[in-house]
């Protein structure tokens, strides 16, 4: 049982690269998301999707775009990498309907821009 | 504006001990809150939540609306519940924005 799969584990990026963290889920979530966790700042929300074509803005979106063209998958794509976006990133699914607001995690994916 | 505050970054207490871990919340609708628990090692996951009632591992949360908190009670404290605790928020009955706060990293003395 694979849960909520998160690659890679880490990545080291050099400011103004881009790249995609992957996330995949196979419990026919409708509900994805991701977090970025900072120390002292907990987890904030970055972008969220309740089905398959819709996405919506979290708390801090911006530098971070997102699609789901599947109900599986809900990547995350950084265009530009700053420092500013070196952080712990997590992807978490729920179902929405009915909904329960328990998430399920990933395991994280370490993000170290220089 | 959605908004969960965690004033406590630690909170270390002797085993046995009783646990509080605060959580207050901002939000103009109806709320669902819910604790989540990291342990070391492993992955963030849910505790409990408030539309449950319920006790997980010894722990209790109950909502109080008037002065919008829910915080995370155990009476007796053990030493494997040292983790990092989040409370969060969301709307209620509805998939949408789930607000974590800043987190509570609880740590058990022997």
């Amino acid at each position: 049982n694979a849960g909520v799969t998160q690659t890679p584990k880490f990545q080291v990026l050099k400011t103004g690269q881009s790249m995609t963290l992957q996330c995949a889920q196979d419990m026919n979530h409708e509900y994805m998301s991701w977090y970025r966790q900072d120390p002292g700042m907990g987890l904030r929300l970055i972008h969220y999707s309740v089905g398959a074509g819709i996405t919506d803005q979290g708390e801090v979106p911006n530098g971070y775009n997102v699609s789901r063209s599947t109900t599986e998958d809900f990547p995350l794509r950084l265009l530009s990498a700053a420092p500013s976006q070196t952080s712990v990133y997590f992807c978490a699914s729920s179902y929405a309907r009915p909904y329960t607001g328990e998430l399920f995690f990933g395991e994280g994916s370490r993000l170290t821009v220089l | 504006a959605q908004r969960v505050t965690q004033p406590e970054k630690l909170l270390s207490v002797f085993k046995g001990a009783p646990v509080e871990l605060k959580c207050n919340y901002s939000y103009s609708g109806s709320p669902e809150l819910f604790w989540y628990v990291q342990y070391s090692r492993q992955r963030l996951q849910l505790l409990l939540r408030h539309i449950s009632r319920e006790s997980i591992k010894g722990f209790t949360a109950d909502l109080n609306k008037g002065e919008t908190s829910f915080h995370l009670k155990k009476p007796f404290a053990q030493e494997e519940d040292s983790a990092m605790y989040y409370c969060a928020l969301s709307q209620h009955s509805s998939a949408s924005k789930i607000i974590f706060g800043s987190g509570t990293r609880l740590s058990i003395r022997p």
